[in-house]
């Protein structure tokens, strides 16, 4: 099965600054990477996504990027807020129609005001 | 705004006792997946429903849990009889069939607290 490895685990850094979180998966077939945001006592939250049919997609503060040959995508958030402190997970899912997503284990950012 | 809404938000039971979780999906949503989420084990997939259909339940330990959906507006979670090893965080989360994946929206979660 699937399996998605998830580093770092924790990320401190300071407001407007960049944070990088990255993912590697194992099974080639996977074609859908999201990402989620948990805040504390929520559930996670969708904030972005991408298909294997595309190297790189941008929302406003947030990209992510995904190297099929490598088989590893990255969150990348621009300007940094304190809102933005919550656990972020990354995500993979195989084949066409397929619904098991196989999470990462999590990355607690924290900004620095 | 559409969301994924999950009662109760907490529950403390003994040991023994039967949990019944709910979910009630966002409207026109076909797919269903309750998600149980630990330190340990971090998310794991319990079941899933497509069109009311269990398609999947191989998360779930068969002797104790069970999920079923009534009707398109509902989905339920049971474990009977708990143990305390079943406490954690079940989400449901549904979603809809989008070119070839799914999309999963997941409500805020019942903690639930097995002593």
């Amino acid at each position: 099965g699937e399996n998605v490895e998830q580093h770092p685990s924790t990320l401190s850094v300071q407001e407007g600054d960049s944070a990088v979180i990255k993912c590697t998966y194992s099974d080639s077939a996977s074609n859908y990477f999201p990402w989620y945001k948990q805040e504390l006592g929520k559930g996670p939250q969708l904030i972005i996504d991408i298909r294997s049919n595309v190297g790189e997609k941008k929302d406003q503060r947030i990209a992510v990027t995904l190297n099929k040959t490598a088989k590893h995508f990255s969150l990348h958030i621009t300007e940094t807020q304190p809102e933005d402190s919550a656990v972020y997970f990354c995500a993979a899912i195989v084949g066409a129609g397929s619904y098991q997503l196989t999470f990462g284990k999590g990355t607690k950012l924290s900004v620095i005001p | 705004d559409a969301r994924v809404t999950q009662t109760p938000r907490d529950k403390v039971t003994e040991m023994g006792q039967e949990v019944t979780m709910r979910c009630q999906p966002i409207l026109g949503h076909n797919t269903v997946f309750w998600y149980r989420q630990t330190m340990k084990q971090g998310l794991e997939l319990l079941a899933y429903f497509r069109n009311r259909a269990p398609l999947d339940d191989s998360g779930m330990p068969k002797d104790r849990f069970s999920a079923e959906m009534p009707d398109a507006t509902l989905a339920t979670l049971k474990i009977q009889p708990s143990e305390p090893r079943d406490s954690a965080v079940y989400f449901c989360a549904s979603g809809l069939l989008v070119s070839g994946v799914t999309e999963a929206f997941f409500g805020q979660g019942t903690r639930l607290t097995v002593v």
